[in-house]
């Protein structure tokens, strides 16, 4: 299978503790984004990486999120002392890059990381 | 008020009736507009890109009214499997998708 990949694909944890999810993108998509989706509610933009450089971030990423791409390939989002209100998925996404052909600007997304903060 | 705005159903009609979807935007900036399909605890894949001039791909048809800010879905001839939720999708200069929350249509025998 060479869509987006995430891992794991649920986690449960414990209010206050941390917790780092994983997405591997389409191999040579240079672009990534991770959103956000609660239930009844449609996917919420939460960061824009283009190769390894971080070039958008939502308000909705508050100071206990981060999200790295070290080498422009795979990513990472953290969520720091998690709260219940983090309870959600986490969805992934890649585009190819900008010239690369017809459809550069959709957006393919990963099964999802589903997280229960307890 | 939200950026993209969609009536959430449920729409629930028979196997081979004709269901339309409508959707606003609020900013008349946007640039591109797309429906996406999500099916049950699952994630969102493109159905179609919507483009002004209207377009087609078999049994869906999407429509853009850019004057009135106003993005249509229709399906002909609806198929069990055409129950899903239905994401009327808006892209700004930005990099992110701005999503509604999405239409749930559940297509019976």
């Amino acid at each position: 299978d060479t869509g987006v990949s995430q891992d794991p694909r649920h986690k449960i944890t414990k209010r206050g503790q941390n917790v780092t999810f994983r997405c591997d993108p389409i191999s040579e998509h240079n672009r990534l984004y991770w959103y956000r989706q609660t239930l009844g509610q449609g996917p919420e933009f939460l960061t824009y990486f283009q190769n390894e450089a971080q070039l958008e971030k939502s308000r909705l990423l508050s100071d206990r999120f981060s999200a790295e791409r070290p080498k422009g390939s795979f990513s990472t989002l953290e969520i720091q002392r998690t709260e219940q209100g983090d309870s959600a998925m986490y969805l992934c996404a890649s585009s190819p890059r900008m010239g690369s052909g017809p459809g550069p600007e959709t957006q393919y997304f990963g099964p999802g990381t589903r997280l229960l903060v307890l | 008020r939200k950026e993209v705005e969609q009536d959430p159903g449920p729409f629930n009609v028979p196997e081979g009736a004709t269901v339309a979807f409508n959707c606003t935007y609020s900013n008349s900036a946007s640039q591109s507009f797309f429906w996406y399909r999500q099916d049950c605890r699952k994630e969102p894949k493109l159905l179609m890109s919507v483009y002004s001039s209207g377009n087609e791909d078999g049994r869906f048809t999407a429509q853009l009214n850019r004057a009135s800010q106003y993005i249509s879905l229709l399906i002909r001839d609806s198929k069990l499997s055409d129950s899903a939720t239905y994401l009327c999708v808006v892209k700004n200069s930005g990099y992110a998708l701005n999503f509604g929350k999405g239409t749930s249509l559940l297509v019976t025998p």
